[in-house]
């Protein structure tokens, strides 16, 4: 079946230790968003990808950053989590970026900062 | 600015009850999409519907059903004789379009417990 997979399902990292977290999808899509989602909130955009074209939201901070190497593969890396980084995160893809177009998400990283 | 506002913050039912989930939504766009999506405990986000300004009808899936009303900006969602598996938290989601780009505005979700 086609899908978005996320890895690691869970990640535990020490504050201020780089990390990065991985997105890959068969869909095929041409977008692929990145979600910070902390508890209890709804999903908050981060950035995402039109195909090698990044976009960046304007209060992502710094601390934020995406690669996507190829059409089907997108990471996420945190150069220095803060506890206040612990969330899930979700990546989306969409096959174009119009109105109409839809999401579909992947399972999630659960980031846990010690 | 768009908003999406989900009032009931989370709800209790007893399985077989039916329950619904309000989405009331503020838009200037005459063109817009609207969705639904389910978190279970799990975590990913599971796309339920969309739905465009232009269509009214209402839709019916299984035990799910949709009630799209323009004129009180509202899309609201039904289901029918819950079920335990119905445990989620059900986000409702308003697409933009900002800077050439669809931007989901997501309302701040109801969580459903559905108990035996």
């Amino acid at each position: 079946d086609a899908m978005v997979i996320q890895n690691p399902r869970y990640q535990v990292t020490q504050f201020g230790k780089p990390v990065t977290l991985s997105c890959s999808q068969t869909l095929n899509h041409n977008v692929m968003y990145w979600y910070q989602q902390k508890s209890s909130q709804a999903p908050k955009l981060l950035f995402h990808y039109y195909d090698k074209d990044f976009n960046n939201e304007a209060d992502t901070p710094d601390n934020f950053q995406s690669r996507r190497p190829n059409t089907s593969f997108c990471f996420l890396d945190i150069r220095s989590p803060g506890l206040g980084d612990a969330a899930m995160y979700l990546c989306a893809t969409s096959r174009d970026r119009g109105n109409s177009d839809t999401q579909y998400f992947g399972p999630g990283t659960r980031l846990t900062v010690l | 600015a768009q908003k999406v506002t989900q009032a009931q913050t989370e709800i209790s039912v007893v399985e077989k009850e039916d329950v619904t989930l309000d989405c009331v939504y503020e838009t200037r766009d005459t063109t817009y999409y609207l969705f639904w999506y389910k978190q279970p405990p799990s975590g990913e986000l599971v796309f339920l519907i969309r739905r465009n300004s232009f269509d009214e009808q209402n839709e019916i899936s299984g035990r799910y059903s949709w009630n799209f009303q323009k004129s009180t900006s509202s899309f609201n969602f039904t289901i029918t004789a819950s079920q335990v598996v119905d445990s989620a938290v059900y986000f409702c989601a308003l697409s933009e379009v900002m800077t050439g780009f669809q931007k989901l505005v997501f309302g701040t979700g109801t969580r459903l417990l559905v108990s035996p």
